[in-house]
């Protein structure tokens, strides 16, 4: 597509529930990147991935988090039994190959909302 | 541990300034630093990226400076306009690994006033 497409736009969920959020990235992009946006903290990264595998999940911030990406194409985070420090924007960016000197483009993210 | 501070926090301005935002950080092993644009409600938009040999970079009224050793980048924005209004992140990418695990400041809020 033309640029980095989230959904949903805007998720609000009770504590305890999963919720899983999509990322579409730009087509022919094999990198893939998850970043969370909260008040207070700033941006944060997630994960990475190259293709289908991730090389750097260190970011995830405990083991309610996961993401998969599946045809080199898109992505979903998934977030079991949600708590309400998860409540955050979840941004998703991706670059053409993941070198270090490629600029990223980010989709406008998914607004969650934990109740 | 790489920080990045961006000071300051918002900066309000009358259209036609002339303004810099600055962007520091505590490690000055780095492979780039960028510039991005953060409109409310919207994700991010890469406006400059400095490689870690660069010393600087310009696009259109937007000059970014990166001084490595010092660990600093400024953002100049020449002759502000209303248009300008966004919060403005600075981001390194830390000089070891390849991951995509930018460090991004907390940002500086700007309102360019007509």
């Amino acid at each position: 597509g033309a640029g980095v497409s989230q959904s949903p736009s805007n998720k609000v969920t009770e504590k305890g529930k999963d919720v899983e959020l999509r990322c579409d990235p730009i087509s022919g992009h094999t990198a893939l990147y998850w970043y969370r946006q909260s008040l207070g903290q700033g941006l944060e990264f997630l994960i990475y991935f190259q293709g289908n595998s991730a090389p750097d999940k260190s970011g995830l911030p405990s083991d309610r988090f996961s993401a998969e990406r599946t045809g080199g194409s898109v992505s979903t985070l998934t977030i079991q039994r949600t708590q309400q420090e998860d409540s955050a924007v979840y941004l998703c960016a991706s670059s053409k190959t993941g070198t270090t000197n490629e600029k990223l483009f980010f989709g406008s993210g998914t607004q969650l909302s934990v109740l | 541990k790489q920080e990045v501070t961006q000071i300051p926090a918002a900066l309000s301005v009358p259209e036609g300034e002339n303004l810099v935002l600055n962007c520091s950080f505590t490690d000055s092993a780095i492979y780039n630093l960028q510039w991005f644009r953060q409109d409310p409600g919207k994700g991010l938009t890469s406006l400059l990226l400095i490689q870690s040999s660069q010393r600087e970079q310009t696009s259109g009224r937007l000059n970014a400076s990166l001084d490595k050793s010092s660990g600093r980048s400024t953002l100049y924005i020449a002759a502000s306009q209303p248009g300008d209004s966004a919060t403005y992140l600075c981001a390194v990418y830390p000089g070891s690994g390849n991951t995509g695990k930018l460090i991004f400041g907390q940002g500086t809020t700007l309102q360019v006033k007509p």
